[in-house]
This record gives structure tokens, C-alpha cells and sequence, in this order.
């Protein structure tokens, strides 16, 4: 079984730049949930849909960020425009269900962004 | 709010060896799960094992187990027979009604 794919791997863009990831989650799975980790955190919540919508993104700084999961599979994370804070991975995860137990999350290896 | 606390930063062990991270976590929910994950330099976080916080049987996943004290709200997580390949950040996370919440990792070294 495939796991999350995530792409691009490393990212580097200037201050006031744009900038997009992309992830698609493990077959089946109708729960994606995008993560910011900043060097030296545990990974911290942006966004979580559940299908094509979005079910919590009360941690999403929505002027600069947004994401879309058209069609309930693939989703996008963009960045516009980019801040020097905004240097992280992003980690892309999926699971089964949103809650309960079969709310394992399955993690993709990230995109390191530098923000320079 | 749940909130997760590591308070080992970094921690060693030497190969074959057994080493214990530890993690508490404050909630008023009855009915949560809890995690250990594991990031090695690849950065792909790596689900170690789960308990679900309504069995009072500890989980344990070959070399892997935990020492769950719902009443403290204590999850620590054992390695028995450290390996090379063990060596990795460790998250303990938890998750109720609420998204997964994690703690801020420990750094763990295997010494040949």
C-alpha cells in the first residue's frame, strides 16, 4: 500500500514570494490534515478536512495561507506571501476517520521550506 | 485546551539497553487516545504504538511498550533492546473530540 506522498521535498524562496505543496493521501483515507513544524516543536495543526471540506482551521493564519482538497483526495497547501516565520516542514498526514479509534494518522516525509 | 509535555529534551542509551521517555498530558476528557511517534531524519513521522485510554492494559508492540497511569495522566514509553536504527526524535501526541495534540519531542542516541 502506498503511503502519503508529498512533494516538493526541500523549497527555498525569498521573503514576500509564493509558494505551494502538495500531498496525496493514502488510498481510501477521507481525513487530511496539514501540519507546520518548526525546528525544535512537535507538529502543530493548520488545517484538517474531512472529504473536501474543511473541518477545523481555527490554526490556519488565513491571510497569507490557504489549502483546497478538490475532489476529496489531493489537497494544496499555499503560502502567499512568505515570512521569514513561515521557515518549517510541513508534514502532510491522513487517516481512516477523523476521531476514535481508527484515527491513526499516516505522515508523508515532508516539505522543508526555508524562507530566506 | 489538552496539552502534552515532554520534559526530556535529549536522552542516550547504549545499544541493547533499555531507556524510558517520558510524557504527561492534561485533559478533562474520559475518552482519548494516546501515541508515540517517531521521526528519524527522514522526517516522516512513524506511528511507534497506541493506547486507547478506556483499556488498563499497557500496550506493547515487539521491543515497544508503555507504562499508561491514567489517574497521574502519565504515558511513558520503554525501548527494550535499543538498536542503532532507534535513534530519532520521539513525539508523544494525544487526541479526544480534539486534533492530535503533540508534545515538543525528546532527541534519543543509541551509543554503539
Amino acid at each position: 500500500e502506498a503511503g502519503v506522498a508529498q512533494s516538493p521535498r526541500y523549497k527555498i524562496i525569498e521573503k514576500r514570494q509564493s509558494v505551494a505543496f502538495w500531498c496525496n493521501p493514502i488510498s481510501g483515507h477521507a481525513t487530511l490534515y496539514w501540519y507546520q513544524q518548526i525546528l525544535g516543536q512537535g507538529p502543530k495543526l493548520l488545517i484538517q478536512f474531512q472529504n473536501n471540506g474543511v473541518v477545523d482551521d481555527s490554526q490556519l493564519p488565513k491571510d497569507r495561507f490557504s489549502a483546497e482538497r478538490l475532489k476529496g483526495v489531493d489537497s494544496t497547501l499555499k503560502i502567499q506571501p512568505a515570512k521569514l516565520e513561515d521557515s518549517a516542514v510541513y508534514l502532510c498526514a491522513s487517516s481512516f476517520k477523523r476521531e476514535g479509534s481508527k484515527n491513526i494518522q499516516y505522515f508523508g516525509a515532508g516539505t522543508r521550506l526555508s524562507v530566506l | 485546551a489538552q496539552t502534552v509535555t515532554q520534559s526530556q529534551p535529549e536522552m542516550s542509551v547504549q545499544e541493547a539497553e533499555t531507556v524510558t521517555l517520558s510524557c504527561t498530558y492534561d485533559t478533562s476528557e474520559s475518552d482519548y487516545y494516546l501515541f508515540w511517534y517517531k521521526q528519524p531524519p527522514s522526517r516522516q513521522m512513524i506511528l511507534v504504538i497506541r493506547q486507547e485510554a478506556y483499556k488498563q492494559q499497557n500496550a506493547t508492540e515487539n521491543r515497544f511498550s508503555v507504562n499508561f497511569q491514567k489517574a497521574a495522566k502519565s504515558f511513558s514509553l520503554k525501548i527494550s533492546d535499543s538498536q542503532l536504527g532507534d535513534a530519532a526524535m520521539y513525539f508523544c501526541a494525544y487526541t479526544g473530540n480534539t486534533p492530535l495534540v503533540f508534545g515538543k519531542g525528546t532527541r534519543l542516541s543509541v551509543i554503539a
